[in-house]
């Protein structure tokens, strides 16, 4: 079984568009978080969040927007998309008491 | 977050011991070091973590100095799956935001036939 998923694996779409991509956790985690990685293979925190905060990293434009649902999903919501979102974002997730985290596979995104 | 410094790259023959080290010489008390990797095009994948203790699991084991100002991770029997990029963190032992992972540019280590 998949323990961190996202979907979709590839999404290209053109600029000014709205998207959303999609994370779920299957191993009782209570925090999860959403990275990017840019061209240059930079990973970066973009938010944490739990059922008690949110951390937005002051460099993550307001277009992105965390959603949770529940504890084992965090989607992401992309809204006027520019080319610079253009990225590998991934998902992971971890438990709020410690120990390593968990990462999806990743979503490429091509904005175009 | 403590800054950490690492090799760009390094070399191992498949079946030696591949041995990453990395300084982090302004960790704090309250600081772990961790370590994860990344195989092309996939997601970073957690591997181990240590206070101030040696520590081991199925994957690697971690060598922390007496003085916690560097590390080592050491994979025993390196093989070809195991070239990748190899992050050291230091962060508090906590899930939260203060726990967010910062990476930097890491090891490429490049496991040779």
């Amino acid at each position: 079984d998949t323990a961190v998923s996202q979907t979709p694996k590839y999404l290209v779409t053109q600029m000014g568009n709205d998207k959303s991509i999609k994370c779920e956790q299957n191993l009782g985690h209570d925090t999860m978080y959403w990275y990017k990685q840019d061209s240059k293979k930079f990973l970066k925190i973009m938010f944490s969040y739990n059922n008690k905060e949110l951390i937005i990293n002051e460099t993550v434009p307001n277009r992105f927007s965390p959603k949770s649902p529940d504890k084992a999903h965090l989607n992401l919501h992309i809204n006027s998309l520019e080319l610079g979102d253009s990225a590998v974002y991934f998902c992971a997730s971890s438990q709020t008491s410690g120990g390593g985290q968990y990462f999806g596979p990743g979503t490429r995104l091509t904005v175009t | 977050d403590a800054k950490t410094t690492q090799p760009p790259s390094m070399d191992c023959a498949e079946g030696r011991a591949a041995n990453l080290p990395c300084n982090h010489s302004t960790i704090s008390g309250n600081e772990y070091v961790y370590w994860y990797r990344q195989i092309h095009s996939q997601g970073p994948q957690y591997i181990i973590h240590g206070l101030k203790n040696n520590e081991t699991n199925e994957m690697a084991s971690l060598i922390i100095t007496e003085d916690r100002k560097s590390s080592t991770l050491i994979l025993p029997h390196a093989t070809l799956r195991d070239t990748a990029v190899y992050y050291c963190i230091v962060r508090v032992n906590y899930g939260g935001s203060q726990g967010n992972l910062i990476f930097g540019k890491g090891t490429k280590l490049s496991v040779k036939p």
